[in-house]
C-alpha cells in the first residue's frame, strides 16, 4: 500500500448505529487530518493531529470522536449521526513539524450515508 | 474573516481552448496556497504549492501563479482528461493547522 488509504470506501448506517472510519498513511508523515466534503460546499476541516496529539477541533459535534493511536493511523468514531452528516469524509496527512512542508496528501474518502 | 473564493463555479472548454481558473483569498498572513485536482468519487490530488507573490509553477499543461490577493491556474491546450474539479486552499501564517478551501471550479473539456 502506498499513500493514504481509507476504509471502508462506502458506509450506510442508521441514526442509532455506531461505526468507525479508518485512515492509514504510508508516507512517514507526522500530521493527520479529517475533512468533511458535502455537495456544493468547500471542504470543512474537522480535526487535526500532530505527533498523535489533537491540535485542532473545528467545533465538531461530539457525535464525531477522533482517535490517533500512532502517527500512521487515524480513526473517526461515529455514533447517533443525523442525515445531514451524510457526506464524503476525507483523511489527509502532511509531513508536519517545524520547517517542514505542509502539503497535504489525501486518501480516496469514505462515502457515508445516514438513513 | 479568512476566506477563499474560486471562480468560475463551472467551466466548459473545447479541447485545445486555453483558459484560467481564479482563486481569490483574504487571510491574515498567507503561509501557503495549494492547488488540487479532484475526480468524481476520489480524494483531492495535489498539484502545486505556492508560497510568495510572483511565484509560478508548471506541470504539463498547467501553470499556477500567485499574487498578494489571488492565484490563477492556467490551462494551456486542455485535453478531455483534464476534466475534473480544481480546488484551491490557503494556509495561514498564524495557525499552521488551519487550511481554508474554496468551493472549487468544475472543468469540463469536450473533445
Amino acid at each position: 500500500e502506498t499513500g493514504v488509504t481509507q476504509t471502508p470506501r462506502h458506509l450506510v448506517m442508521g441514526m442509532t448505529n455506531k461505526k468507525s472510519l479508518k485512515c492509514e498513511q504510508h508516507l512517514g508523515h507526522n500530521a493527520m487530518y479529517w475533512y468533511k466534503q458535502s455537495a456544493k460546499k468547500p471542504l470543512e476541516l474537522m480535526f487535526v493531529y500532530s505527533l498523535e496529539e489533537r491540535v485542532e477541533n473545528n467545533s465538531v459535534p461530539s457525535r464525531f470522536s477522533p482517535e490517533c493511536p500512532n502517527s500512521s493511523h487515524l480513526f473517526l468514531h461515529l455514533h447517533t449521526l443525523q442525515p445531514e452528516d451524510s457526506a464524503l469524509y476525507l483523511c489527509a496527512s502532511s509531513q508536519g513539524g517545524p520547517g517542514s512542508t505542509d502539503t497535504q496528501y489525501f486518501g480516496p474518502g469514505t462515502r457515508l450515508t445516514v438513513l | 474573516e479568512d476566506q477563499v473564493t474560486q471562480s468560475p463555479e463551472a467551466l466548459r472548454l473545447q479541447e485545445g481552448e486555453s483558459s484560467s481558473l481564479n482563486c481569490s483569498y483574504t487571510v491574515s498572513g498567507l503561509r501557503g496556497l495549494f492547488w488540487y485536482r479532484q475526480d468524481p468519487g476520489k480524494g483531492p490530488e495535489f498539484l502545486f504549492t505556492l508560497y510568495s507573490a510572483g511565484e509560478e509553477k508548471e506541470k504539463e499543461r498547467l501553470k499556477a501563479t500567485l499574487t498578494k490577493k489571488e492565484s490563477f491556474l492556467h490551462i494551456t491546450a486542455p485535453k478531455p482528461e483534464d476534466s475534473a474539479t480544481y480546488l484551491c486552499a490557503v494556509q495561514t501564517r498564524y495557525n499552521f493547522n488551519k487550511f481554508y478551501f474554496g468551493s472549487g471550479t468544475k472543468l469540463n473539456v469536450k473533445p
